[in-house]
């Protein structure tokens, strides 16, 4: 069965402190990983796809990393903008979405 | 703009009566899916369709129905609604299955 495991749940940050997010994931034939954003009340906004393991994708502040067995979000020097629900998901037999990682990052 | 539309936003219902939560897309999506959002639990798929008049079950179908009779739309309908249907329902679509899905802004839902 497809699942994924985010950590930590929850992390607070000041600003400026860099921190990384996992997504650690089983899955019969990985056919893609997707990092969301998701502000409180709306819809999850697409972040990255990553397809095969080594391969990597940055936005802004945020860099998304790919192994045979997890992903990493990495936050550089984060902004309170940043602040936010991460969500992964991996595309199997089926779509898995984890429960997420709520970041709050502190002015 | 591209985008996916969700209808209403947020509604208050009492057990027994039927609703339809409308979306729509207007990118040409062939994939168009189902989600609701409890806290703990994570998005959850309900139904999806791959193709006009293709539709199969997710992982948590009880209580609900779709359809797809036209590209651009894909409502939800809860013939029998109950309060464990309560919850924060978004629709998405793709350009196909396994790529990047875009999401609507979602349907706050309570049943009473």
């Amino acid at each position: 069965e497809d699942q994924v495991t985010q950590s930590p749940e929850a992390l607070r940050l000041q600003e400026g402190e860099s921190s990384s997010l996992n997504c650690s994931y089983t899955v019969s034939g990985l056919r893609g990983l997707f990092w969301y954003r998701q502000d409180p009340g709306k819809g999850p906004e697409f972040l990255f796809t990553l397809y095969s393991a080594g391969e990597e994708k940055e936005k802004e502040r945020l860099k998304a990393t790919l192994t045979k067995k997890e992903s990493f979000l990495h936050i550089t020097a984060p902004k309170p903008e940043d602040s936010a629900t991460y969500l992964c998901a991996v595309r199997g037999n089926r779509l898995a979405f984890g429960k997420g990682n709520q970041v709050v990052v502190i002015p | 703009e591209a985008q996916v539309t969700q209808n209403p936003r947020y509604l208050i219902t009492v057990t027994g009566k039927k609703l339809t939560v409308t979306c729509s897309q207007n990118m040409n999506h062939e994939y168009m899916s189902w989600y609701r959002q409890d806290p703990g639990l994570g998005l959850r798929q309900i139904y999806y369709s791959m193709n006009v008049e293709v539709t199969d079950k997710g992982d948590v179908p009880e209580g609900y129905k779709v359809s797809r009779k036209e590209k651009r739309n894909f409502p939800l309908i809860l013939e029998s609604p109950s309060p464990n249907q309560t919850s924060l329902y978004f629709c998405a679509s793709s350009v196909g299955v396994g790529e990047t899905q875009y999401f609507g802004p979602g349907t706050r839902l309570l049943v009473l």
